[in-house]
């Protein structure tokens, strides 16, 4: 069956940086996208970026261009997200999700919370 | 890119029909047939309701469906359960080649 497996909580303190990593099973890796989309406690879903696995191309949203990056290790199957210059308001759970056009499998969520 | 607008709560009585609006522009939702909707429970990860405007997963009940006319797209829940509380967003493709989700919608069954 299809999986993907987050990384553990992280706590980071201002300016810092994070990394979180999703690993897949059950499926082809190369063969879907992988998002990022987050959560802050109480709010709605934003999406962060996209990257296709058999490509490395990578598409993010505006308001993290310069400050996240999705990477990928195909020979285990796994996604990374590092988003730097992290601030209060980055606090969140994170997300990393399969597919394009639309995203049938989620990761289970990684809570990131930053904090002096 | 502003998130797509949807209604904050949507409420009905067990086996009504609710609808929750997810409203864009030409650049997404009027623009492309990739519009989705996820259900939330709290403290859970989203789950795929609807994709490409109206198509079912296998395995999601047939009281989901999906529509879109113009910028803007809709979910509407039938035989409503209390199962079905939770919150449902709406996300829809771009032209930048991004995509964006809707506010969120907290559907209450009284």
């Amino acid at each position: 069956q299809v999986q993907l497996v987050q990384s553990g909580a992280e706590v980071k303190k201002p300016g810092a940086s994070v990394k979180v990593s999703c690993k897949a099973s059950g499926y082809t890796f190369t063969s879907y996208d992988i998002n990022w989309v987050r959560q802050a406690t109480g709010q709605g879903l934003e999406w962060m970026g996209w990257m296709n696995p058999n490509s490395g191309n990578t598409v993010y949203a505006q308001k993290f261009q310069g400050r996240v990056t999705i990477t990928r290790d195909n020979s285990i199957s796994t996604a990374y997200m590092e988003l730097n210059s992290l601030r209060s308001d980055d606090t969140a759970v994170y997300y990393c999700a399969r597919g394009g056009s639309y995203k049938d499998y989620w990761g289970q969520g990684t809570l990131v919370t930053v904090s002096s | 890119q502003s998130a797509l607008t949807q209604p904050a709560s949507v409420s009905g009585s067990p086996g009504q029909s609710i609808t929750i609006s997810c409203t864009g522009t030409s650049s997404d939702v009027g623009g492309y047939k990739y519009v989705s909707w996820y259900q939330q429970y709290p403290g859970k990860a989203p789950k795929l309701m609807i994709y490409d405007v109206s198509n079912r997963p296998s395995g999601v009940s047939n009281r989901f469906s999906g529509s879109k006319s113009g910028n803007t797209a809709a979910l509407t829940i039938s035989g409503l359960q209390a199962e079905d509380e939770a919150d449902y967003y709406c996300i829809s493709y771009t032209s930048s080649s991004t995509y964006v989700f809707g506010t969120g919608t907290k559907v209450t069954v009284l």
